[in-house]
């Protein structure tokens, strides 16, 4: 299995629609979890981080289910500059702060 | 806003020759670290650095691999002899040290490409 694991889509709605992420990931004892974006051949940002009670940020809603292991972004009202590849991130178990990062979900948001 | 910056931009080299990455972290930072992105494939995580000493690397960074913290502002990633499937983008980021903080600052990255 792999340790975080993402539907890499891609995934093509049209603006202002309300489009959802999922991913996994298969360390249980894993702490912090993230989402960043990146646009074509740029460095990877932080969007958010996630926590277990969900937090939102604007359009922005991140959910985590330790129990299932399962993590999830939502995106509403998109725009057209939210077209970008979605990665998912989580803090490995060891204490060195490595990121292990999913392979990403593309989003085209359309006219 | 602080950010973490990367030269060059983009390294073109022979296969076998030596390369050094270069990396200026954030300036209060004291974790660094190295990833790498093969075309079309997810982020890879290569090496953690802490105190001046490496604290965690992955199977890819092999002996081919070091890295250095040369004076109080440079991180840097050399790889001794380059192979063809070393071609990809690297990039640095840095965290800081309070508690609590988990987020890492990327670099731009470096273009490698091994002809």
């Amino acid at each position: 299995r792999k340790e975080v694991e993402q539907d890499p889509g891609p995934f093509n709605v049209p603006e202002g629609a309300t489009v959802a992420f999922n991913c996994t990931y298969s360390n249980s004892a894993s702490q912090s979890f993230f989402w960043y974006r990146q646009d074509c051949r740029k460095e990877p940002k932080l969007l958010m981080s996630v926590y277990s009670s969900g937090n939102e940020d604007g359009r922005f809603t991140a959910q985590l289910n330790r129990a299932s292991q399962y993590i999830s972004l939502l995106i509403r009202d998109s725009k057209l500059s939210d077209s970008a590849t979605y990665l998912c991130v989580v803090k490995g178990s060891s204490n060195t702060g490595k990121l292990i990062f999913g392979q990403g979900t593309t989003l085209q948001v359309k006219p | 806003e602080p950010e973490v910056t990367q030269t060059p931009s983009h390294q073109v080299t022979q296969m076998g020759q030596e390369v050094i990455l270069r990396c200026v972290p954030i300036s209060n930072h004291l974790y660094f670290y190295w990833y790498r992105q093969i075309l079309g494939q997810k982020v890879e995580f290569l090496v953690s650095f802490y105190n001046n000493e490496i604290s965690e690397k992955s199977e890819i960074f092999d002996d081919q691999f070091s890295v250095e913290r040369p004076d109080g502002s440079n991180f840097t990633l050399k790889i001794r002899s380059t192979k063809l499937e070393d071609s990809a983008m690297y990039f640095c980021a840095s965290r800081g040290t309070r508690i609590g903080t988990d987020t890492q600052y990327f670099g731009p990255g470096t273009r490698l490409t091994v002809l």
